[in-house]
């Protein structure tokens, strides 16, 4: 069964860094593309970020760009998302889900919530 | 303000039909596949259909996509109360190198 398990939210005041994790099992993690959602509290989804299979190639939406950082390590079958620069607006549940090419999604984690407050 | 346009909601009774339009540009839906994704409340999303129209195993063939030109369109038949969720339509879009997500439609069973 493909699971895929976020953790590392919280809160965290502006300005500060969250690092989430996202453990994948029940599928071989290395031949999937991944990537980031979130989802502000009543709002919609956005795309955050996206890496290839071998970590070479990263996309990250306009709103990240310079402050987050997507990463994976195969051999432990993790994604990962360092967060810097936080802002208030960065608050909300994040997802990790998996991409079989295409930029489709077919599964998502449950989500970690980040909370971005003073 | 999303890239992709859907319509913020959508309302029929059980056991009729409905369908959510998803309208973009040639950056995206216009090059790229189309896929939709199902919300139920307090719950990740669930990929309906992938590739403009095809469904995922276990989904079932009352969920439909088409696409034409820079619009896509998600139909639900044989409506039923459980299907009471927010739809996302997404693609890739080629100017922004990104993903892009619709703004979602609630769908309301009467």
């Amino acid at each position: 069964e493909v699971q895929l398990v976020e953790s590392g939210g919280g809160l965290v005041q502006p300005g500060g860094s969250l690092r989430l994790s996202c453990a994948a099992s029940g599928f071989t993690f290395s031949s999937y593309e991944m990537n980031w959602v979130r989802q502000a509290p009543g709002k919609g989804l956005e795309w955050v970020s996206y890496i290839s299979r071998r970590g070479s190639t990263l996309y990250y939406a306009d709103s990240v760009k310079g402050r987050f950082t997507i990463s994976r390590d195969n051999a432990k079958n993790s994604l990962y998302l360092q967060m810097n620069t936080l802002r208030a607006d960065d608050t909300a549940v994040y997802y990790c889900a998996r991409d079989p090419g295409g930029r489709s999604f077919d599964y998502w984690g449950q989500g970690t919530l980040v909370t971005v407050s003073s | 303000q999303s890239v992709l346009t859907q319509p913020p909601s959508v309302s029929a009774a059980p056991g009729q039909k409905v369908t959510i339009s998803c309208s973009g540009s040639n950056s995206n839906i216009g090059n790229n596949y189309v896929s939709w994704y199902q919300q139920l409340p307090e719950t990740a999303p669930k990929l309906l259909i992938y590739d403009n129209n095809k469904r995922p195993s276990g989904i079932p063939d009352r969920f439909s996509g088409s696409k034409s030109g820079t619009s896509a369109t998600l139909g639900i038949t044989g409506l039923q109360t459980g299907d009471e969720a927010e739809y996302y339509c997404g693609t890739w879009d080629n100017s922004l190198s990104a993903v892009v997500f619709g703004g979602g439609t609630k769908l309301t069973v009467l």
